[in-house]
């Protein structure tokens, strides 16, 4: 596709449930990230991966989030055992070139996660 | 660790009036600083960004934003405000080198509203 996408848009769960949130970059884009914005904050920085590794999950909040890119392509972002806290809408961003590169984030238009 | 600060969560302005949404930042040597814009249920869209050369950079809509060094500051400007500009300014900054040089810090955010 034309931007990155995301799916699904919402999700709603149960406290305690599992829930895995899909990113789809642009294509040919090396590097993708994931971040989660809260209401009224700027987004915050959980994970980047260059390729299929992960280069820095340094903001992922504790051991119940994990993220893959098992092809280098498409993500997934896996939470466990969800807490009313997760809350949150995650986005997920695309960009050119290698680590450090200077360029622009495209970012999908996020999944928006309800735990009740 | 960097840091964004948006002093304004809102800020109001007539239509064809200029604008000026203000950023300060802190982060270890030097900085790429970056706006981007969110419109309602939109994802985020770049702006512009400083990387290095003259003060002033220019971007997308019209938009220009100026480096200032000794202020720690990057303040987005437009010289005419129009109504379809209104929506939520995020500032973001990261290092050029070193710790956390992949992640982005994003400010809270301030929403521009240009009345007609």
């Amino acid at each position: 596709g034309a931007g990155v996408s995301q799916t699904p848009s919402n999700k709603v769960t149960e406290k305690g449930k599992y829930v895995e949130l899909r990113c789809d970059p642009i294509s040919g884009h090396t590097a993708l990230y994931w971040y989660r914005q809260s209401l009224g904050q700027g987004p915050e920085f959980l994970i980047y991966f260059q390729g299929t590794g992960a280069a820095d999950d340094s903001g992922l909040p504790n051991d119940r989030f994990f993220a893959v890119r098992p092809e280098g392509s498409v993500s997934t972002l896996k939470i466990q055992r969800t807490e009313r806290g997760d809350s949150a809408v995650y986005l997920c961003a695309s960009s050119l070139g290698e680590a450090g590169n200077t360029g622009e984030l495209f970012f999908g238009e996020g999944s928006r996660l309800t735990v009740l | 660790a960097q840091s964004v600060a948006q002093p304004e969560d809102q800020v109001n302005v007539a239509e064809g009036n200029p604008l000026t949404v203000k950023c300060t930042y802190s982060v270890s040597g030097n900085p790429y600083l970056f706006w981007y814009v969110q419109y309602p249920n939109r994802g985020l869209q770049f702006l512009l960004k400083y990387i290095t050369g003259d003060n002033l950079v220019k971007g997308s809509y019209g938009f220009e934003a100026e480096f200032n060094k000794s202020q720690t500051s990057f303040h987005l400007k437009k010289p005419s405000a129009l109504v379809s500009d209104s929506a939520l300014y995020f500032c973001a900054v990261r290092p050029y080198s070193g710790a956390g040089s992949y992640q982005l810090t994003f400010g809270k955010g301030t929403k521009l509203s240009v009345i007609p």
